[in-house]
C-alpha cells in the first residue's frame, strides 16, 4: 500500500523558513517524480513543485521560485521543501503527491498534508 | 484566478447525472495536455478520479467518467449519491507557463440534495 506521510509544518514568523519531510513507503521511490501541491484555507489546489526520480531536475511555480527549494534522499525514501523568507500568502496545508508516470504531471498518490502558518 | 475554469458549484438529487466542466485553452487543453481529475471529501487530501482525460483508476466505480474536446473537459456522475458529495478539481499542463507547470482549476463543490 503507498503511503505518503508528511511532517514538519508549524507557525513560523514571516521572513521566517522552515522545511518540510514527506516519508514515502509502498513503491519503488527512486523510480518516481514527486510534487508537493498546496492548498490554502478555504482555497483551491495549487502545485507547487517537482522533482524528477533521481533529483537531476527540478520545477517551482512562480509564486515560490528563489524562496523554496525541493530535495530528495532516495536512499531515505524521503522527500522534502525547504522554504525560506515565507509570507503570510504561504500558509497552507502542504501536500505531498506521487505522480503517475504519465508524460506531464499528474498525481495518483497524495499524503494527508501538513500545515504552515506564517504569521506575526 | 485559475488558469483552468470550473464552475464554482453544482448539485443534483440522488440517482440524477451531473456534469462538471473544466474550460482551457490553447496552451493547456486545446495543446492536446490530458486533462485529470481528483475528488477531495471533506477534510481529506484529493484522491485521484480520472487520468488521462477519461481513465479510471482501479477502485473508482465506472459511474464517474470523463471527456475532453477542444480547449474544455468534462466530468460526469451518473446515479449520484450522497457520498459524492465533495470538491472536484480538474488539472492539466500548460506550455505557456514557466517550469513544469501543473495547473489546477479553481474546484467545483458538488451538492448533493
Amino acid at each position: 500500500e503507498v503511503q505518503l506521510v508528511e511532517s514538519g509544518g508549524v507557525v513560523v514568523q514571516p521572513g521566517g523558513s522552515l522545511r518540510l519531510s514527506c516519508a514515502a513507503s509502498g513503491f519503488t521511490f527512486d523510480d518516481y517524480t514527486m510534487h508537493w501541491v498546496r492548498q490554502a484555507p478555504g482555497k483551491g489546489l495549487e502545485w507547487v513543485s517537482l522533482i524528477s526520480w533521481d533529483g537531476g531536475s527540478t520545477y517551482y511555480a512562480d509564486s515560490v521560485k528563489g524562496r523554496f527549494t525541493i530535495s530528495r534522499d532516495n536512499s531515505k525514501n524521503s522527500l522534502y521543501l525547504q522554504m525560506n523568507s515565507l509570507r503570510t500568502e504561504d500558509t497552507a496545508l502542504y501536500y505531498c503527491a506521487k505522480d503517475l508516470g504519465q508524460e506531464n504531471p499528474s498525481f495518483d498518490y497524495w499524503g494527508q498534508g501538513t500545515l504552515v502558518t506564517v504569521s506575526s | 484566478q485559475s488558469v483552468l475554469t470550473q464552475p464554482p458549484s453544482v448539485s443534483g438529487a440522488p440517482g440524477q447525472r451531473v456534469t462538471i466542466s473544466c474550460t482551457g485553452s490553447s496552451s493547456n487543453i486545446g495543446a492536446g495536455y490530458d486533462v485529470h481529475w481528483y475528488q477531495q471529501l471533506p477534510g481529506t487530501a484529493p484522491k485521484l478520479l480520472i487520468y488521462g482525460n477519461s481513465n479510471r483508476p482501479s477502485g473508482v466505480p465506472d459511474r464517474f467518467s470523463g471527456s475532453k474536446s477542444g480547449t474544455s473537459a468534462s466530468l460526469a456522475i451518473t446515479g449520484l449519491q450522497a457520498e459524492d458529495e465533495a470538491d472536484y478539481y480538474c488539472q492539466s499542463y500548460d506550455s505557456s507557463l514557466s517550469g513544469s507547470a501543473a495547473v489546477f482549476g479553481g474546484g467545483t463543490q458538488l451538492t448533493v440534495l
